[in-house]
């Protein structure tokens, strides 16, 4: 199993463009999330999904959109990109909800703004 | 959701036994403690679970007291390649949105 993978590692933007950041899991999990990390400070959760067709606002939502079509994908979209969206995002599933349940982390992607 | 307390940081020396303590007050009867490990440029990693009394698996150990308020993560004899980011968390069953990562505590090991 690759588990959770995520694409791009990297990528500088520039104010206004947007993008698509690509996650990815193949352990079947139900549960899906989006977190940012900004440098020096814990995660927080953008977005999360609970299956196939359902997506929930977390703590940080604004300037992001997501999409669940699949129980393997859950993109994160980043409309016209701003400064303050500079950060580490990690993509983790699990196989339920709640802290019990081991959350399995993608290796991240690093984005600049400029 | 129950708030988590912890060092900033802490530094060890190579070999050393080193315990990072985390404060968890308002723990409720369901919640379990859960510890994730971050390597830089890496995602967090699970690495030890519980609710009572101690645990213990091939990474570390964890120390709950009785009235389950704190609890203690223990990595033994550490390497430089502990360096990491910890993260302690507390929650049960529910909830898809509420696990708390804090700042962690970032723990640096020196040879």
């Amino acid at each position: 199993n690759a588990g959770v993978t995520q694409t791009p590692k990297f990528r500088i933007l520039k104010i206004g463009q947007s993008m698509t950041l690509q996650c990815a899991q193949d352990m079947n999990h139900n549960y899906m999330y989006w977190y940012r990390q900004d440098p020096g400070m814990g995660l927080k959760l953008i977005y999360y999904s609970v299956g196939a067709g359902i997506t929930d606002k977390g703590e940080v939502p604004n300037g992001y959109n997501v999409s669940r079509s699949t129980t393997e994908d859950f993109p994160l979209r980043l409309e016209l990109a701003a400064p303050s969206q500079t950060s580490v995002y990690f993509c983790a599933s699990s196989y339920a909800e709640g802290a019990y349940n081991e959350q399995f982390f993608g290796p991240g992607t690093r984005l600049t703004v400029l | 959701l129950a708030k988590t307390t912890q060092p900033i940081s802490m530094d060890s020396y190579e070999g050393q036994e080193v315990n990072i303590t985390c404060s968890h007050n308002n723990i409720a009867t369901n919640d379990y403690i859960t510890w994730y490990q971050q390597f830089p440029s890496q995602g967090p990693r699970f690495i030890i679970q519980g609710y009572k009394t101690k645990v213990t698996n091939e990474v570390a150990s964890l120390f709950i007291p009785a009235d389950r308020k704190s609890s203690t993560l223990s990595l033994p004899r550490v390497s430089l390649s502990d360096t990491a980011v910890y993260y302690c968390l507390v929650g049960g069953l529910t909830g898809a949105n509420n696990l708390f990562f804090g700042t962690g505590t970032r723990l640096t090991v020196i040879p």
